[in-house]
């Protein structure tokens, strides 16, 4: 009954090398957002697509990309990892962006680890 | 911008009621959410409010809010152990963005 699901659930990466995250969702959500979270912090939020349309936030480092080849699936890729980014990777989605129906649900996390 | 505050931390004894507390300073926000994130886990959805709204109950579990001081309270009754986690309160932005912002989380431990 997974609703939002991300794999894999922990990933070990070293430092410099391209590391991909995925997301993928079973509720024909319209919006897909990723979000890291630092230990102990609130979830910032990276970027998200809404249907094809990809909105990047503007403090999201270019070292952070994201592909949605379709509604199901979106992708994080982290092109050149640094220790800094080793955090939990969060993934959610809405119906729409906005009103009643942007209710966020989240998936379980990735937890990234950068040696 | 936006800015939503939680008090970090918060104890209780298993069975009393636990209260955690939220401000924000966006006094256009129109919903306004509960997370819960257990250890390792992603956020769980616990309740909503809109903003119209005084209170919301849904079972154990009690909003409040204030929309003229801009303060957003949960209480959790008859608090189990089970019950601890951290959480963030969150508010939606209502510009194009429609960002979620959150609060940095209250982290509830419940002792036995």
């Amino acid at each position: 009954d997974a609703m939002v699901i991300q794999n894999p659930r922990y990933q070990v990466t070293q430092f410099g090398k391209p590391v991909t995250l995925s997301c993928s969702q079973t509720l024909n959500h319209n919006v897909m957002y990723w979000y890291q979270q630092k230990s102990s912090q609130a979830p910032k939020l990276l970027f998200h697509y809404y249907d094809k349309d990809f909105n990047n936030e503007a403090d999201t480092p270019d070292n952070f990309q994201s592909r949605r080849p379709n509604t199901s699936f979106c992708f994080l890729d982290i092109r050149s990892p640094g220790l800094g980014d080793a955090a939990m990777y969060l993934c959610a989605t809405s119906r729409e962006a906005g009103a009643s129906t942007d209710t966020q649900y989240f998936g379980p996390g990735t937890r990234l680890t950068v040696l | 911008g936006e800015d939503v505050e939680q008090s970090l931390f918060l104890s209780v004894r298993e069975g009393d009621s636990s209260v955690i507390n939220c401000t924000y300073t966006d006094s256009s926000s129109t919903y306004l959410y509960w997370y819960k994130q257990e250890p390792g886990a992603g956020l769980q959805l616990l309740t909503y409010i809109f903003s119209n709204m005084d209170m919301k109950q849904d079972q154990r579990l009690t909003v409040l809010l204030n929309k003229k001081d801009k303060h957003l309270s949960l209480r959790i009754a008859d608090t189990q152990t089970g019950d601890s986690a951290i959480y963030f309160c969150a508010v939606l932005r209502e510009d194009s963005s429609y960002k979620l912002i959150f609060g940095s989380g209250t982290r509830l431990l419940v002792r036995p």
